[in-house]
């Protein structure tokens, strides 16, 4: 089946510092993968996504990159602020397998001053 | 409206009774997603329509739950003899394309279902 694994929150930084939230995945074809996030008190946002192998989806500082050889799409952000604290889920969706996102189980940051 | 609008945000109901949850799309969108999140968890997909009709409604756990989109618009997803094993958080989305990897799936804020 199709799963993702995500790291476990939460986790805690300082402001400037620097991001990374493991994601790797298993698919039975060919996934589209995305990072969403959800702000408080807010509905899940797409961040940013990539398509197929090697892509590099990008959004408000935040960069992932569609590893197909090791499974991964690690998001990263070079300087974190605090209006980034939130919960980040990356997910799946198989191309032509049908319209449902996989979904891990999120990882919450708070960045703090 | 400007989102996808979710009503009520917050239900509680007592163990054996029948509810509806109403989900109302960005206007135009054709597809319409409900998805459940229990506290922990990422979303786990439910049921898929594309206008009127229910692409794929495999996420469904049994039979007590069911999700009707009569006019391609609103969407009410009904469970009925809740369980408190039911608690979570449903989420309803909207897109305006067939997949999510095509164009992004729009969420509402969900109803936080809680049976007793």
């Amino acid at each position: 089946g199709n799963s993702v694994t995500q790291m476990e929150g939460p986790v805690t930084l300082s402001e400037e510092a620097f991001l990374t939230i493991n994601c790797t995945y298993t698919a039975t074809g060919y996934p589209s993968l995305f990072w969403y996030v959800q702000y408080p008190g807010e509905g899940l946002q797409l961040l940013l996504k990539a398509t197929k192998a090697d892509d590099k989806g990008s959004n408000k500082g935040f960069e992932a990159t569609y590893r197909k050889e090791t499974t991964s799409f690690h998001l990263e952000k070079g300087s974190v602020q605090v209006s980034d604290s939130a919960v980040y889920f990356c997910a799946l969706s198989i191309t032509g397998g049908g319209n449902k996102l996989t979904f891990g189980t999120g990882t919450q940051l708070k960045v703090e001053l | 409206g400007a989102g996808v609008s979710q009503t009520p945000s917050n239900k509680v109901t007592e163990k054996g009774k029948y509810v509806e949850l109403r989900c109302d799309p960005i206007s135009g969108h054709t597809a319409l997603y409900w998805y459940r999140q229990s506290l922990g968890q990422g979303p786990e997909f439910l049921i898929y329509f594309q206008g009127t009709g229910a692409a794929d409604d495999s996420g469904l756990p049994n039979d007590r739950f069911f999700a009707v989109r009569p006019e391609g618009s609103v969407s009410t997803l009904k469970i009925q003899r809740t369980e408190r094993g039911d608690s979570a958080v449903y989420l309803c989305a909207s897109s305006s394309s067939t997949g999510p990897g095509n164009s992004p799936l729009h969420f509402g804020n969900g109803t936080r279902l809680t049976v007793t």
